[in-house]
Formats: C-alpha cells, structure tokens, sequence
C-alpha cells in the first residue's frame, strides 16, 4: 500500500527566504506526482504536475524535482512571500490497480512572515 | 473559464439523516473523482468515474455511501444514515482524461454531522 509522507508538518520562516519541502513515497511505481496548495477552507489548488519521466517542473517561483527511485519529491519556493502560506500537499498517482486515483501526503503548513 | 463547482458548501445534518452532495466537472473533462478530507485522516480517495465505464468504488468506506454520474457530467455522492463520523470536506475533482492528467478540484462540501 502506497504511503507518503510529507515533512515537516509545519514551517514558519520570514519573507524573502528560500524553502523546500519534502514528500516521500513508499512504492516508487507512479505514474506521476502533483503537488498542491490548499488555503484554509478552501479546496485544492493545483500547483505543479510532474510526470513518472521527469525530473522536474517550474512553474514562476515554484520548482518541484522528482527522483522516483528513491522515493522523493522536493518542493522548492523562491523568495518566499506571505500570500505563499498555506498547507502544501504532495500526492501520487499510482501505475497499477487504481491507476488515476491519488494517494496524499499529510501536507506541510507553511507560514511566512513579515 | 469556470472550474469545478460543488454545492452545497456547508451542510448540517442530524445522525441518521440521508445527504446528498453534488460536484459540477470542468466542461468536457471525462474524469470524476470524490475524495474525503477529515480530521487526523487526510484526504483520501472515495470513488471515480470515467466516462461510460463502471466507476471505481474500492474507496468507499461503507455500504451507506454510493455516487452517480448522470449524462457523463455532474455526479451525486449520497450518504444514507450519516454517522458523526462522516463528518468531513468532501471535494471533487476532474481530469481531461483517465491516467495522467491533472486532477482539479473544487472548494468542497463541508459536512457536518450532529
């Protein structure tokens, strides 16, 4: 059963400042992964899409990388800015079974200050 | 153009009571997915539909959950005797096509069961 994981849980950091976040994933087989953003009360958001083949996605000051053999994505946020907070999920598409569902990690809330 | 929409947004029921909750796709994306987001349980997958084919049901917790599409469009998650511990955000989304595409959420149905 896939499992993914995402740390840390909660991250506080100042603006201006550059961060990464981190999704592992327990079965490397997927056929892609996708991270998100979520804002409180609202839905998701999505952010990047990055396919079983790739290494990486950039989308404006978002850059997401994808190892898939050793489990791993990265959420990379440039210059970070206080609309960017928000909780961050990461979730994975299987290649087998179920292929379109998306298995979730527990998400990464991010606050960035002034 | 518009994303996809879900209604209600917020939801009071008594225990025992039946719901149900409607999710509007994204024009002419064939896929249809219900997750739940609860407390201390994340999101996890519900149900799927593609196209003409008969949906996947392997994440529904219980026979008191069933889902419809009706005309390859809009889709019905109905929820028969709630129980408290339906109590979630239940979000939609859709995809272009099965196995690949982005995944687009709505805002989701906050259910509340008393």
């Amino acid at each position: 059963k896939q499992e993914v994981t995402q740390i840390p849980a909660a991250l506080s950091v100042p603006e201006g400042e550059n961060l990464v976040l981190n999704c592992s994933f327990t079965d490397s087989a997927i056929y892609n992964l996708q991270w998100f953003r979520q804002d409180p009360g609202k839905g998701l958001t999505s952010l990047l899409l990055i396919q079983s083949s790739q290494r990486e996605q950039t989308s404006g000051r978002l850059n997401a990388s994808l190892d898939k053999s050793s489990g791993r994505s990265t959420l990379y946020i440039a210059a970070s800015q206080p609309g960017d907070s928000a909780t961050y999920l990461c979730a994975v598409r299987a290649n087998t079974g179920t292929a379109s569902k998306l298995t979730f990690g527990t998400g990464t809330r991010l606050q960035v200050t002034l | 153009g518009a994303g996809v929409s879900q209604s209600p947004s917020n939801k009071v029921t008594e225990k025992g009571k039946d719901v149900e909750l409607r999710c509007d796709p994204i024009s002419g994306h064939t896929a249809l997915y219900w997750y739940r987001q609860s407390l201390g349980q994340g999101l996890e997958f519900l149900i799927y539909f593609q196209g003409n084919s008969a949906p996947d049901k392997s994440g529904l917790p219980s026979d008191r959950f069933s889902a419809e599409r009706t005309g390859g469009s809009v889709s019905t998650l109905t929820i028969q005797r709630t129980q408290q511990e339906d109590s979630a955000v239940y979000l939609c989304a859709s995809s272009l096509v099965a196995g690949g595409d982005e995944q687009f959420f709505g805002p989701g149905t906050r259910l509340t069961v008393l």
